[in-house]
Formats: C-alpha cells, sequence, structure tokens
C-alpha cells in the first residue's frame, strides 16, 4: 500500500516569514494529493491539492509543487499569519484511498 | 449544518459498553468514510461505503462495526473497546469513490475507560 511520510512534524515560524512541509510517497500509481489544515478542535479541511499531470499550483499565499520522479510535493505557505497555526496534513491518493502524512503542527510567532 | 455532522461530538464509554457514532451528510454524496485520528499519528481509514456497499476494510477489529443504511448516513457500532481505541474517529463524504476530494465531519472524541 502507499505509505505517506510528511517533515517536519513541527515547524514554528515568525510571522511574515514562509513555512515550508514536505511529503514524499512511495506509490507510483498515486495521482492526486491534496492538503488538509486542521485548527485547534476542528475538522480537517482542504486546503489545496495537486494532480499528478501538474507540477506547480497555487492559491493566494499558499502553493503546492510535485516532482513526480523524484515521489515527493511539497506546501509553500508566504507571509505566514497567526490565523495559518494549525496541523497540516498531506495525502495521497491511489484508486479511491486516501494515505496521510502524519501532520505538521505549525506556530506561527506574532 | 450543512455538509458533514457527526453526533455525538464527545463520548465516555467503559470497555464492557456498546454504543454508536453517526454521521450524516448533505452533500448529495455517495461515498462515505471512517478515519481514526489518534495522537501523532496519520489519519487511518477504516471503512469506505460506496452506494451503500462496503467497499474497504482496511483490517478493522471486529469491535468496531460498520453500518450504512443509504448513502446519507454512515454509523460506526461499537463493542468491548480496549483503551487504546481511544481517538477522535472522523466521517468523511466524497461525490464517489473515484472522486478524490473528501469532505470531513467534526469527529467524535472518544475515550474508553
Amino acid at each position: 500500500g502507499e505509505n505517506v511520510e510528511q517533515h517536519p512534524s513541527t515547524l514554528s515560524v515568525q510571522e511574515g516569514d514562509s513555512a515550508v512541509i514536505k511529503c514524499t510517497y512511495s506509490d507510483s500509481a498515486s495521482n492526486y494529493f491534496p492538503w488538509y489544515k486542521q485548527e485547534l478542535g476542528k475538522r480537517p479541511q482542504l486546503i489545496i491539492d495537486i494532480r499528478s499531470n501538474v507540477g506547480e499550483k497555487k492559491d493566494q499565499r499558499i502553493a503546492v509543487t510535485l516532482n513526480k520522479t523524484a515521489k515527493h510535493f511539497s506546501l509553500h505557505i508566504t507571509e505566514t499569519q497567526p490565523e495559518d497555526s494549525a496541523v497540516y496534513f498531506c495525502a495521497a491518493i491511489n484508486d479511491y484511498k486516501l494515505s496521510f502524512g502524519a501532520g505538521t503542527t505549525v506556530t506561527v510567532r506574532a | 449544518e450543512t455538509g458533514v455532522t457527526q453526533t455525538p461530538r464527545h463520548l465516555v464509554m467503559g470497555m464492557t459498553n456498546k454504543k454508536s457514532l453517526k454521521c450524516e451528510q448533505h452533500l448529495g454524496h455517495n461515498a462515505m468514510y471512517w478515519y481514526k485520528q489518534s495522537a501523532k499519528k496519520p489519519l487511518e481509514l477504516m471503512f469506505v461505503y460506496n452506494f451503500k456497499e462496503q467497499t474497504e476494510n482496511n483490517s478493522v477489529p471486529s469491535r468496531f462495526s460498520p453500518e450504512c443504511p443509504n448513502s446519507s448516513h454512515l454509523f460506526l457500532h461499537l463493542h468491548t473497546l480496549q483503551p487504546e481505541d481511544s481517538a477522535l474517529y472522523l466521517c468523511a463524504s466524497s461525490r464517489e469513490t473515484s472522486s478524490p476530494e473528501q469532505y470531513f465531519g467534526p469527529g467524535t472524541r472518544l475515550t474508553v475507560t
């Protein structure tokens, strides 16, 4: 089955700085890579995704990149704000099964 | 509330109790999922239903028993659980199992004493 690894497990950044989270996956057949944000006590919510036929996607302050050859993908958050503090999960989907990374707790320091 | 709802939000049960978790989606989706979220671990897929039919049982112990009476409702029946089963149980739905975008419910925080 698919194995998704996510690093780092915790990330503390100064407000206004950038945050980068990296994930690797094992199954080359995986073709969809969503990122979820889970604020404390709330449900995971999809914030951005990328499909295997695209190398990069951007939505305002967040962007994702995908390197299919190396089987890794990354989330980039620029100009971080306190409301960006949350746990971020990467995932890879193969067939219909989502396999999640262990999560990155991001703390934005004011 | 729109989207995916779950009840109860919090549940404390003893190891000999029987309880059920309920999930309802108001999105017109046909696929529903149960996930287990434990601290410091990835979300674990437990069960998948597509058009009311179970399509995936991810090696889940039989003390967890899912039920999907229709495409909008999903239950997780619990009996003789263990303390290590304490976790956040999340329900999710998608248009179909071939649709990758999943929408999550708020979860049920389960504590087994």
